[in-house]
């Protein structure tokens, strides 16, 4: 069964921490992995990664695939309290539909 | 539009209503896809339509859900006789097409069924 596995699941850090959100899985003719930041409104879309290696990078956030070790990472460097969220780690297996497999979720605080 | 828009925002249901979410998809996206977000869990694949065509409907949880988008565009998730475990935020997103595609979601529909 395909499955996605975010750790930690909360993190609490102050204003200029690194956090690192860490994102496994398990999925069958991977596709692509994508990383969504959700306050209390819409999901917002962070990245897509789809080869290993190739680092992406916002502003203070980026993030890397490994495809052979099957897991992915999102930093996000000088933290603000804007930065207080759920970070969604997503999974696309090769299929017709183009579904994503979410993971739980990691909710991150962070403190003034 | 500019984004995805979903109503109502919240909707409280008596046990055994019937309900019925709106989605209204990015103009010109192709695909749409149905997510059921539980308390403290990541969203759950309902089902897929590209236009009007309803391709994957794997992740419905029981035959009381049933959706539709009968032009290709505005998407109805309707839930009947609702019970309690129904309570959730329901999530809509579209892409422009389905595979490979970033998906944008809305802002949800956060049912209670009381």
């Amino acid at each position: 069964e395909d499955k996605v596995v975010q750790s930690p699941l909360s993190l609490v850090v102050h204003e200029g921490d690194t956090v690192t959100l860490n994102c496994s899985y398990e999925v069958t003719n991977f596709r692509s992995l994508l990383w969504y930041k959700q306050e209390k409104k819409a999901p917002t879309f962070l990245f897509m990664l789809t080869s290993s290696g190739i680092e992406k990078k916002s502003g203070r956030l980026s993030s890397i695939l490994d495809k052979k070790e099957l897991f992915s990472i999102l930093n996000i460097t000088a933290t603000q309290t804007g930065d207080s969220a759920i970070y969604l780690c997503a999974v696309e297996a090769a299929s017709n539909t183009g579904k994503l497999i979410f993971g739980q979720g990691t909710t991150l605080q962070v403190k003034p | 539009g500019a984004g995805v828009s979903q109503s109502p925002r919240y909707k409280v249901a008596k046990r055994g209503q019937d309900v019925a979410l709106r989605c209204d998809p990015i103009s010109g996206h192709v695909s749409l896809f149905w997510y059921q977000q539980a308390l403290g869990q990541g969203p759950e694949f309902l089902t897929y339509f590209q236009n009007e065509a309803q391709l994957d409907k794997s992740g419905l949880p029981s035959d009381r859900f049933f959706a539709e988008r009968p032009e290709g565009s505005v998407s109805t998730l309707k839930i009947q006789r609702t019970q309690q475990e129904d309570s959730a935020v329901y999530l809509c997103a579209s892409s422009f097409q389905g595979p490979k595609n970033i998906q944008y979601f809305g802002a949800g529909t956060r049912l209670s069924v009381l």
